[in-house]
């Protein structure tokens, strides 16, 4: 079972516009947060993360919002550049004990120009 | 300094084959992690390292699937016996501390290594 789910395989915006990405998971336990992004044949790099004990958590044009009662996770960029065309993805920790990140499939953005 | 680097970049078997993938982690990373990405999916993981010990690895598929970090350093991936299934990439990431050890959990990828079964 996918307990790490990103429902939009992609994403398409315009330039200088907001981007949200959307993540939900099933596991209450989780309590770390992780954004990703990727380009194609390169590992993924670190975007932003959050801990389950916060809501928020801005990093220049990243910002991470955590909906615990929703178990819902959103990644805004504002404003969007064409650099920002990616994968991306979202992954969470488990409760201590365990060093297993479970990653989301991914969604494609795609910032127009 | 050097990122996290995997060799060889491309790997092509033949079914039955083993193979060994290598990663050089950032130098000084206490976590290794070893992850499976197939074609359209997130990373999965296989099994993490804290220096040299082998603390989980839960995530390896089978027993032909076979990592090591004997000096808390590099580590090699072992595939022995290769199946078609096995086609993916297999990444490679360390962090500078652990679980348990106060670090952060922000994880360092390396570009992966694309196995081919054929």
């Amino acid at each position: 079972d996918q307990q790490v789910k990103q429902n939009s395989p992609s994403l398409s915006v315009q330039e200088g516009r907001i981007s949200i990405l959307n993540c939900d998971y099933t596991n209450s336990m989780f309590d770390y947060f992780l954004w990703y992004k990727k380009y194609p044949a390169e590992g993924p790099t670190f975007l932003i993360s959050i801990s389950s004990i916060k809501d928020k958590n801005e990093d220049g044009r990243f910002t991470v919002f955590l909906n615990k009662s929703a178990k819902h996770l959103s990644l805004h960029i504002v404003p969007s550049q064409p650099g920002d065309s990616a994968v991306y993805f979202c992954a969470a920790i488990p409760g201590s004990g365990t060093y297993k990140y479970i990653f989301g499939t991914g969604t494609r953005l795609k910032v127009l120009a | 300094g050097a990122g996290v680097s995997q060799s060889p970049r491309y790997k092509v078997a033949k079914r039955g084959q083993d193979v060994a993938l290598r990663c050089d982690p950032i130098s000084g990373h206490v976590s290794l992690f070893w992850y499976q990405q197939a074609l359209g999916q997130g990373p999965e993981f296989l099994t993490y390292f804290q220096n040299e010990a082998q603390l989980d690895k839960s995530g390896l598929p089978s027993d032909r699937f076979f990592a090591e970090r004997p000096e808390g350093s590099v580590s090699t991936l072992k595939i022995q016996r290769t199946q078609q299934e096995d086609s993916a990439v297999y990444l490679c990431a360390s962090s500078l501390g652990g679980r348990g050890t106060g670090g952060s959990y922000e994880q360092y990828f390396g570009p992966g290594t694309r196995l081919t079964v054929t």
